[in-house]
């Protein structure tokens, strides 16, 4: 069974205090991986697509990277606007058109 | 910017009772879909729509659940008859390509459904 991980489930950081979130899955012949940004009350909002590994994707202060089996979500210099919950999520082998997110990790910076 | 629009925002209802939740796609867009999350857990897909029938279903999306692009702008799900266990944040996503390809869904803001 596809499966995504993301740890950890929660964060609080120190503005301008960088780490990393980590998105672990299991699925065979990976067709990419997804972050999403998801306010609370909000719907997700898009990120970044990761096809293969070793690729690179970068939007202010984020980076995603993607390695065979895991993929990770860097903040550099966080702000509090940072603030929110960050999932991943891969298209299901046993449904195409559906993706299967984790359950996310809640970012919390504080000024 | 061209966003996806979620009717109700909140909608209370008996358990038993039929619901009708409402979403205006983005205009260009061909791929439709409904997610839930149940509060604290992860965003689930129901179902996916294209070319005016279903694409594919989960599980969770049975019998009583249904879908429709009744004309060129809405697309809704209806439950038809309520169960505790159906509350939760009912999400609707569109996508130029299906998301398998790009991942790139464009979610609306949601519509909360609290089953009494």
């Amino acid at each position: 069974e596809d499966q995504v991980t993301q740890s950890p489930e929660a964060l609080r950081l120190q503005e301008g205090e960088s780490s990393s979130l980590n998105c672990s899955y299991t699925v065979s012949g990976l067709r990419g991986l997804f972050w999403y940004r998801q306010d609370p009350g909000k719907g997700p909002e898009f990120l970044f697509t990761l096809y293969s590994a070793g690729e690179e994707k970068e939007k202010e202060r984020l980076k995603a990277t993607l390695t065979k089996k895991e993929s990770f979500l860097h903040i550099t210099a966080p702000k509090p606007e940072d603030s929110a919950t960050y999932l991943c999520a891969v298209p299901s082998n046993q449904a195409g058109t559906a993706l299967i997110f984790g359950k996310g990790t809640t970012l919390s910076v504080s000024s | 910017e061209p966003e996806v629009t979620q009717t109700p925002s909140h909608q209370v209802t008996q358990m038993g009772q039929e619901v009708i939740l409402r979403c205006v796609p983005i205009s260009n867009h061909l791929y439709f879909y409904w997610y839930r999350q149940i509060l604290g857990q992860k965003v689930e897909f129901l179902v996916s729509f294209y070319n005016n029938e279903i694409s594919e279903k989960s599980e969770i999306f049975d019998d009583q659940f249904s879908v429709e692009r009744p004309d060129g702008s809405n697309f809704t799900l209806k439950i038809r008859s309520t169960k505790l266990e159906d509350s939760a944040m009912y999400f609707c996503a569109s996508s130029v390509e299906t998301s398998s390809n790009t991942g790139e869904l464009f979610f609306g803001e949601g519509s909360r459904l609290t089953v009494l």
